[in-house]
């Protein structure tokens, strides 16, 4: 079974300042990992996924992530943020042997982007 | 414009009543997945197909019924016994089911039981 704990519930920051949104994720089979964002009622976008390869995914719109395999960790960052980056962010794995195409989310993490 | 369309946005339903929340997609995927979400708890898996005529139950299929008769759909019905239904439900599909692709989500159907 796996399981994504996001250590953080809200994150609070100032526009142009970087930004870390934490997860780490247990599990006894090999997994891809992925965060998703969603805007206010909304549903949900994929922002970087990491499947394989090097461990420092991107996404177009300046966001990376770094899988750690040793610490279990796959913690989203960005070096400045815009207001329009605030929105809930959900870290989610998936296993790689399945053909389900499961997702196992993470609790969330709402980043506040203030003026 | 290919995408996944939920309906209604809002929906409120009487206690003990059963109410079903549409969910289509026109992106020609094989899987459909349904996800109740409640604020500081994520995203849980209700139920899930991978075929037509066939689902499967989540991690919370206790009072929701589906079905998939069509490719394109994948309703969810809320019954009477589902002791806690306030929430928002999202619909997402994927092409073959393969746990590296990519969800698409649609864009909610937030219920609220009065």
């Amino acid at each position: 079974a796996q399981s994504v704990t996001q250590l953080d519930s809200q994150v609070p920051v100032f526009e142009e300042a970087p930004v870390e949104l934490r997860c780490n994720y247990s599990s006894s089979v090999s997994v891809y990992l992925f965060w998703y964002v969603q805007y206010p009622n909304q549903g949900l976008q994929l922002l970087l996924k990491y499947l394989s390869g090097s461990t420092l995914v991107e996404s177009i719109n300046g966001f990376e992530a770094e899988f750690n395999k040793s610490q279990t960790s796959f913690h989203l960052r960005k070096p400045s943020v815009h207001i329009s980056d605030t929105a809930e962010y959900f870290c989610a794995v998936s296993d790689r042997s399945s053909n389900t195409g499961k997702l196992i989310f993470g609790q969330g993490t709402t980043l506040q982007v203030k003026p | 414009d290919g995408g996944i369309t939920q309906s209604p946005k809002y929906l409120f339903r009487k206690e003990g009543q059963n109410v079903t929340l549409s969910c289509e997609q026109n992106l020609n995927h094989d899987a459909m997945y349904w996800y109740r979400q409640d604020p500081g708890q994520g995203l849980r898996l209700i139920y899930y197909s991978q075929i037509v005529n066939d689902f499967q139950k989540g991690d919370i299929a206790e009072g929701y019924s589906v079905s998939r008769e069509k490719k394109e759909s994948f309703p969810l019905t809320v019954t009477s016994a589902q002791k806690n239904p306030t929430a928002f439900y999202l619909c997402a599909s994927t092409l073959e089911g393969s746990s590296y692709n990519e969800q698409f989500f649609g864009p909610g159907t937030r219920l609220t039981v009065l």
